[in-house]
């Protein structure tokens, strides 16, 4: 079956540390992968997607995520976090045309 | 210009109750999606659906009901209200192909079933 496991519930991380948030699928082909990024009431917006090429993508506010086939994995990283980047972070594939398969998402607490 | 919009951002309402949630994109996209986030903030699709197909997910009450007059619009509609009702319904859009891979999602509607 189609899923995404995003093992870390809840990570804390001091204001300027580097950020590692966990993301495997399980897939019938190489699916599209996302990050998404919801603030406390807010909707859902797109941090930074791979479809093809070059496995390590860049997004917005200074994140970037790598794809590895061996693993099905596609890893969030950032090298430096901001207080503001708290919130709820999501982990989504799908294929072309068709509904997104989230995982249950990370909840990041950043620490002064 | 909003890509993807919804009505009412607010949905508060009885159990038993009838009510509908608009959405609406400009995008030009053949296919929209509904999806459901509950409690716990888990984001579940709901439907699918472009002018040739719905796609149902199999665990929807069929109290449940997309209705799309148009290409450009997909109204959900919920019968006979529950409590277990009660999340935020996010609408979306995607242009199918194998360049459409992206969703592009509205700010959600909130309803909230007493």
């Amino acid at each position: 079956a189609q899923s995404v496991t995003q093992p870390d519930i809840h990570i804390t991380v001091s204001e300027g540390a580097s950020l590692e948030l966990r993301c495997n699928y399980s897939y019938g082909a190489t699916p599209y992968l996302f990050w998404y990024v919801q603030s406390p009431g807010q909707g859902l917006q797109l941090l930074l997607k791979y479809f093809s090429g070059d496995t390590l993508v860049q997004g917005i506010k200074g994140f970037e995520a790598e794809f590895k086939r061996s693993q099905s994995s596609f890893n969030l990283r950032k090298p430096s976090v901001h207080w503001s980047d708290a919130a709820e972070y999501f982990c989504a594939v799908n294929q072309a045309g068709t509904a997104l398969i989230f995982g249950k998402g990370t909840t990041l607490s950043v620490s002064s | 210009d909003t890509a993807v919009s919804q009505t009412p951002k607010y949905l508060v309402t009885q159990m038993g109750n009838d009510k509908s949630i608009k959405c609406e994109q400009n995008l030009g996209h053949d296919t929209m999606y509904w999806y459901k986030q509950d409690s716990k903030k888990f984001l579940k699709i709901m439907f699918s659906y472009n002018n040739k197909e719905l796609i149902i997910n199999e665990t929807v009450p069929n109290r449940f009901s997309p209705k799309s007059p148009d290409k450009a619009h997909l109204n959900l509609h919920i019968n006979s209200l529950e409590l277990g009702d009660s999340a935020v319904y996010f609408c979306a859009s995607s242009q199918g192909g194998l360049a459409g891979g992206q969703s592009f999602f509205g700010p959600g509607t909130r309803l909230t079933v007493l």
